[in-house]
């Protein structure tokens, strides 16, 4: 959807690198989803943010949803080959829930 | 593991055909989501129901219809396959912030159709 920009669209990184992705919305996020699909197969939770401020982490990926709750970054730390994938943020709008594009993410050995 | 299953995981279908895909959940959400997932176009929803009896229509809802009769399925119809239909569809269920758990899987596996 238009509503969800994900930056950058893809990204190359050498293992051990610390990356982030953003994603960010034209309206007020009231829920922020990020899920992670590998190459060619369905799409795993990671963390659900609906407070502005709010900081979650999972293992070595941490999201944050800044204070006026129209962005979002997802930011890993050491990079390793298991975190390749497709990362796509999802937003509540109402009665529905929307995604971005998603960001396409390789990591080089 | 607690979560939603899809049939077929894959189909080739005839245009004009008629096709339904389905999906079960056995997390007793109320709101349930079909979307679509094309190459360089990212998920986008094709109908939602926020609780059984109701439905509506996502971004992109034409040439396909859903119900939702229970809690637990929430079928996808295509009545007129056409190829442009072609693509993966996405079952989901997201949990509230309270209850989503990395354990949980909050969408099917997807099913693949080919509609020639």
């Amino acid at each position: 959807s238009q509503e969800l920009e994900q930056s950058p669209q893809s990204l190359i990184v050498q293992e051990g690198k610390n990356l982030t992705i953003n994603c960010t919305s034209s309206k007020t996020l009231y829920g922020l989803y990020w899920y992670k699909q590998k190459y060619g197969e369905g799409l795993i939770f990671l963390m659900m943010l609906q407070k502005g401020g709010e900081e979650k982490s999972h293992e070595k990926i941490t999201a944050k949803l800044d204070e006026k709750k129209q962005q979002s970054s997802l930011h890993i730390t050491a990079s390793q080959p298991s975190h390749a994938g497709i990362y796509l943020c999802g937003a509540v709008r109402g009665d529905k829930i929307i995604f971005g594009k998603g960001t396409r993410l390789h990591i080089l050995p | 593991i607690a979560g939603i299953t899809q049939a077929p995981t894959s189909q080739i279908l005839a245009a004009g055909r008629r096709m339904t895909l389905r999906c079960t959940q056995d997390m007793r959400h109320n709101a349930m989501y079909w979307y679509r997932q094309d190459l360089g176009l990212g998920l986008r929803l094709i109908h939602y129901s926020n609780t059984a009896g109701t439905t509506g229509k996502g971004e992109v809802p034409d040439g396909y219809s859903v119900s939702r009769a229970n809690t637990d399925d929430f079928p996808l119809t295509l009545a007129s396959a056409v190829p442009s239909q072609t693509s993966v569809y996405f079952c989901a269920s997201p949990g509230l912030a309270g209850e989503s758990s990395t354990d949980t899987q909050y969408f099917g596996p997807g099913t693949r159709l080919t509609v020639l």
